[in-house]
């Protein structure tokens, strides 16, 4: 399989827990972008990087979430002391180069549930 | 990033064409207009997208008025796997996009 892969595709954690979310982006795509999807909403938009600087971070993303992307490959998001707001369908997305259109595929998401 | 406007639901009959409307009426001159489509628990998958000129690949047409504040995707032949959330966005060219809530589409047999 050569898409965007995700993992877990479930998480279900007690709140204050921490969680990290893996996403393995298409091999040549440089940049690689997290989105946050809540029930009956669509995705909104929460960090990219272009290889492994990270060149946008959405008001959404407070201190308790960090994104990194070592040696522009796969990437990582992190949420620290969970909270029951966290729950939602966190989505990875890789592209090669900056227009849309340009092979920006989305994983299938990592389902987070904090009970 | 212009904001978009579509209708919250919408059915289909199986076979028939589908078209969805987008209003994008504060869309600025350098602002594509792009379709996503989400089918439950999976991310979204890009179907097509114009600047200016109406486009057709081997999913969908996009129609765009000549003034660019409106668009139509349209679904040639509707089955019932393309039974999904379709997303109208308006963005530059540097590739983060807004979703809005989108338009839930029913295809029915």
């Amino acid at each position: 399989d050569t898409g965007v892969s995700q993992d877990p595709r479930h998480k279900i954690t007690k709140r204050g827990q921490n969680v990290t979310f893996r996403c393995d982006p298409i091999s040549e795509h440089n940049r690689l972008y997290w989105y946050r999807q809540t029930l009956g909403q669509g995705p909104e938009f929460l960090t990219y990087f272009q290889n492994e600087a990270q060149l946008e971070k959405s008001r959404l993303l407070s201190d308790r979430f960090s994104a990194e992307r070592p040696k522009g490959s796969f990437s990582t998001l992190e949420i620290q002391r969970t909270e029951q707001g966290d729950s939602a369908m966190y989505l990875c997305a890789s592209s090669l180069g900056q227009r849309p259109d340009y092979g920006y595929t989305f994983g299938s998401g990592t389902r987070l549930t904090v009970v | 990033d212009a904001k978009t406007t579509q209708p919250p639901s919408m059915d289909c009959a199986e076979g028939r064409a589908a078209n969805l409307p987008c209003n994008h009426s504060t869309i600025s001159g350098n602002e594509y207009v792009y379709w996503y489509r989400q089918i439950h628990s999976q991310g979204p998958q890009y179907i097509i997208h114009g600047l200016k000129n109406n486009e057709t690949n081997e999913m969908a047409s996009l129609i765009i008025t000549e003034d660019r504040k409106s668009s139509t995707l349209i679904l040639p032949h509707a089955t019932l796997r393309d039974t999904a959330v379709y997303y109208c966005i308006v963005s530059n060219s540097w590739g983060k996009l807004q979703f809005g809530a989108g338009t839930q589409v029913v295809v029915t047999p």
